[in-house]
């Protein structure tokens, strides 16, 4: 299986400020990689495919780039309902693999 | 597109775990997507279980595959994930989800079904 890394598994930011979560890839993907923002109690919801294609009606505050092993999720200007967990996920093998998450927490 | 897990949130070890995913708003027998089982135990992270296409064939992750059935009633609009000769380990969220048949990352998810494992 590949195994997707995060980082970091947390971080404390400000509202208004810019953060950036990584993740690695065990081996080349590609650009299969896609990003999900989980809320408490909620289910993930689908963020960016295809490692920087927004998803229909996602803002443009966030973005992604990247391609083979090393990704990048960007959000500017948080606002209090970008707290949340986010999650890497690789589909270029079977089977699909996460990253164990980002917990993104209000300073 | 909407997704809704179904089925008992409690199962006593060594039985069957069974959920159920109706599906409203699309076919079942949209031949562009796929209809998957993703689950979270407490506190932790995602896992992909399997999923299943309209021809009916599936993909059924190897940690899991001896144990794991997935099968689709295209007149009921639904699919039901099995696992049996569950564990405490198998206790967590259970989401349904769907997306397009060639990635397998979902674009769509139910809410959950919470399933505890009792001994």
């Amino acid at each position: 299986d590949i195994q997707m890394t995060q980082s970091p598994s947390s971080l404390s930011a400000s509202v208004g400020d810019r953060v950036t979560i990584t993740c690695r890839a065990s081996r080349g993907i590609g650009n299969s990689l896609a990003w999900f923002q989980q809320k408490p109690g909620k289910a993930p919801k689908s963020l960016i495919y295809a490692a920087s294609s927004l998803q229909n009606g996602v803002p443009s505050k966030f973005s992604g780039s990247g391609s083979g092993t090393d990704f990048t999720l960007t959000i500017t200007n948080l606002q209090p309902e970008d707290f949340a967990i986010y999650y890497c996920q690789q589909y270029r093998n079977n089977p699909p693999t996460f990253g164990q998450g980002t917990k993104l927490e209000i300073k | 597109l909407q997704l809704q897990e179904s089925g008992p949130g409690l199962v006593k070890s060594s039985e069957t775990l069974s959920l159920t995913c109706t599906v409203s708003g699309g076919s079942l027998t949209r031949n562009n997507l796929f209809w998957g089982w993703i689950r979270q135990p407490p506190g932790k992270g995602l896992e992909w279980v399997g999923n299943i296409y309209y021809s009916g064939s599936t993909y059924y992750t190897p940690s899991l595959k001896s144990r794991l059935t997935i099968v689709a009633d295209t007149s009921k609009n639904q699919f039901t994930l099995k696992l049996n000769s569950v564990t405490a380990a198998d206790t967590g969220v259970y989401y349904c989800a769907s997306g397009w048949f060639a990635e397998l990352y979902p674009d769509y998810w139910g809410q959950g079904a919470l399933v505890t494992v009792s001994s």
